[in-house]
């Protein structure tokens, strides 16, 4: 079966600190997989995305970038945090493709002082 | 660009009761619609998925229909449980995206 991991579950940053989320799947070769933020009081937000190793799509203009180095590691990025980047942090997958199910991890809670 | 509404916002229901959430959204070009339920300061559990040409899907207690003609989808969920008390979150895939509405909060007491 299938199983996602993100570390760490919890974090809290300075503004200007730098910032790695990573995320991995086992159990599936090849899979797509997404970044997602739910900031307070508001909704789910793509924030990336990627269908195959190196190949990444940003939704947002942001401070934040996303990398995938191996075909099932995701990570999450940013060189100088801002305040604004506090929220929770969400890696999915799902099979290559379109109309799959996306299957989400534990996620992770940032926040930036 | 896709706008995905949910009604209500908050629901507080007794134990027992069969209760229906609401998803609607603007654009009916889309590959499929998934439900989830969201558990406070955790990830996301996939409930049900329904692709672009089925009409309703069913686990257990939970029932989900779509209806791309009228940008609507429905969870019914039957005999409420206080364990069912949850964030329900529809989203709508356009290609390879997942576009999400905002939610519905649901109490279910016992």
């Amino acid at each position: 079966s299938q199983t996602i991991h993100q570390w760490p579950a919890t974090l809290v940053q300075p503004v200007g600190s730098p910032l790695s989320l990573e995320c991995t799947v086992e159990g599936t070769s090849n899979p797509n997989l997404y970044w997602y933020r739910q900031a307070a009081g508001r909704g789910l937000q793509l924030l990336f995305y990627s269908v195959g190793i190196g190949q990444i799509s940003s939704e947002v203009p942001q401070n934040l970038s996303a990398s995938r180095p191996q075909d099932r590691q995701f990570i999450l990025s940013s060189k100088k945090l801002l305040l604004s980047d506090s929220g929770f942090y969400l890696c999915a997958w799902s099979l290559g493709g379109s109309g799959n199910e996306q299957f989400f991890g534990p996620g992770t809670r940032l926040t930036v002082l | 660009k896709q706008e995905v509404t949910q009604i209500p916002a908050a629901l507080s229901v007794p134990e027992g009761e069969n209760l229906v959430l609401n998803c609607s959204f603007t654009d009916s070009a889309i590959y499929n619609l998934q439900w989830f339920r969201q558990d406070p300061g955790k990830g996301l559990t996939s409930l049900l998925l329904i692709q672009s040409s089925q009409r309703e899907q069913t686990s257990g207690r939970l029932n989900a229909s779509l209806d791309k003609s009228s940008g609507r989808s429905t969870l019914y969920i039957a005999a409420s449980q206080p364990g069912d008390s949850a964030t329900y979150l529809c989203a709508l895939e356009g290609f390879q995206k997942l576009v999400f509405g905002t939610g519905t909060r649901l109490l279910v007491s016992p």
